[in-house]
């Protein structure tokens, strides 16, 4: 099946630092890329919307400012968490539709679990 | 109210036995559901879709009931690599209204 890889799988920085996290799609191209965030004992909440050459869509109460999304090209999302503090604490995860299949199949990227101190 | 909801366990299970949990959703206009499993500190994964009669695989039965809102999972003979978290996931079949439940996890014993 399709894989989604993601990078760094952990990452540990000092507050007001920047986080990038990038999502690859390996064997397929993805127009859209979907980026999640779980807090512990927690759902996955949608943060974005990524798109291959415009703008990402943002959900209500998530800052475009803070929450950097790039899709440059058909195999490659960012993230960048800037000035980040310790309540982005989390685990990102990016997501990829399976366009082929039903509404709802998703591709999950391995996640990448931020701590902030 | 959350849009979907599940008991978040954990359900305790010998292994070999039968377990059986819901999720109900709030919204009536979705059409599409799933079950996704996800492993501790892991990337979920696709388990199984739900289809309106029912649907098996393997060990796995999904059924769904619209008229009460909710869909249940029921593992039969539990193996200990089944211990997980379930995720309901729900949609009105649109990809960015995807609905995750937070989970409910499943603990198989020896």
């Amino acid at each position: 099946g399709a894989v989604v890889s993601q990078h760094p799988s952990w990452v540990i920085c000092k507050s007001g630092t920047s986080v990038k996290i990038e999502c690859r799609s390996l064997d397929f191209q993805a127009t859209t890329m979907f980026w999640y965030r779980q807090f512990p004992k927690q759902s996955l909440m949608l943060m974005a919307t990524s798109n291959e050459g415009s703008k990402a869509t943002y959900e209500q109460g998530v800052e475009k400012d803070k929450f950097l999304i790039n899709h440059a090209s058909l195999t490659l999302s960012t993230l960048t968490v800037t000035s980040a503090h310790p309540e982005d604490s989390s685990f990102y995860i990016c997501s990829a539709p399976n366009l082929g299949g039903t509404t709802g199949e998703l591709f999950f990227g391995e996640g990448s679990r931020l701590t902030v101190l | 109210r959350k849009e979907v909801e599940q008991d978040p366990g954990p359900f305790n299970v010998p292994e070999g036995a039968t377990v059986a949990f819901n999720c109900t959703y709030s919204n009536s206009a979705s059409q599409s559901f799933f079950w996704y499993r996800q492993d501790c500190r892991k990337e979920p994964k696709l388990l199984m879709s739900v289809y309106s009669s029912g649907n098996e695989d393997g060990r796995f039965t999904a059924q769904l009931n619209r008229a009460s809102q909710y869909i249940s999972l029921l593992i039969r003979d539990s193996k200990l690599s089944d211990s997980a978290t379930y995720l309901c996931v729900v949609t009105t079949d649109s990809w960015g209204k995807l609905q995750f439940g937070a989970g409910t996890q499943v603990v198989v014993t020896p």
